[in-house]
């Protein structure tokens, strides 16, 4: 079965500084992952995905990750963060089974707070 | 486009009531979904379809119902509310590399 784990509840940054938000997902398949961002009161907002292309992705707004399968890892990075990048984001992973639906795991969250 | 569009953006509902969401979309996806979302926690998948006339349950289907009669539209009916449905209910599609586009949301308070 798939699941997916994010090691940090809450991270803060200072503006202009890189950000990294930790991932990691365990599945029986070749999985897809994505990056998911979600402001206060809003809906979720597709940062990235992957899809067994590169391994290394690049999303929206200057943020990117890296699947590496042999640490079950899916990271997501920016050289340097903004204050409209407070958020949160959820790494999910992409669940196939017999019905070949994906549907979707979601991690438990991460807070990204952005100071001045 | 549109992308994916739910109606109403709040609600409020006593013990009991009954209630409808509407969700749709114009991507012409066949996947489709419902999630609701607790405070402080990821999405949990209530039910989803595969296409028009194909529904199945999620994780959470427990005190709803849905029906997919096109492939815009996909409702989530809830029948006899109750306060453990306080939530904020997404509506999903998906694209062609499994990415789900989502709905703004409704919140949706039970009383």
């Amino acid at each position: 079965a798939q699941s997916v784990t994010q090691l940090d509840s809450h991270v803060s940054v200072s503006e202009g500084t890189p950000v990294l938000l930790r991932c990691n997902y365990s599945s029986s398949y070749s999985p897809s992952l994505f990056w998911y961002v979600q402001h206060p009161n809003k809906g979720l907002q597709l940062l990235l995905k992957y899809t067994s292309a590169a391994t290394l992705v690049k999303g929206i707004n200057g943020f990117e990750a890296e699947f590496k399968k042999s640490e079950t890892s899916f990271h997501l990075t920016k050289p340097s963060a903004h204050m409209s990048d407070a958020a949160e984001y959820f790494c999910v992973v992409s669940q196939w089974g017999s019905s070949n639906t994906g549907k979707l795991i979601f991690g438990q969250g991460t807070t990204l707070q952005v100071k001045p | 486009n549109a992308g994916v569009t739910q109606t109403p953006k709040f609600r409020i509902l006593k013990i009991g009531q009954s209630m409808t969401l509407q969700c749709a979309q114009d991507m012409n996806h066949n996947y489709m979904y419902w999630y609701r979302q607790d405070p402080g926690m990821g999405l949990k998948l209530i039910y989803y379809s595969v296409g028009a006339g194909i529904t199945d349950k999620g994780e959470v289907p427990n005190g709803y119902n849905v029906s997919r009669s096109t492939t815009e539209d996909f409702p989530l009916r809830l029948e006899l509310a109750a306060p453990s449905q306080t939530s904020v209910y997404f509506c999903a599609s998906e694209g062609s590399y499994n990415e789900q586009f989502f709905g703004p949301g409704t919140r949706l308070t039970v009383l």
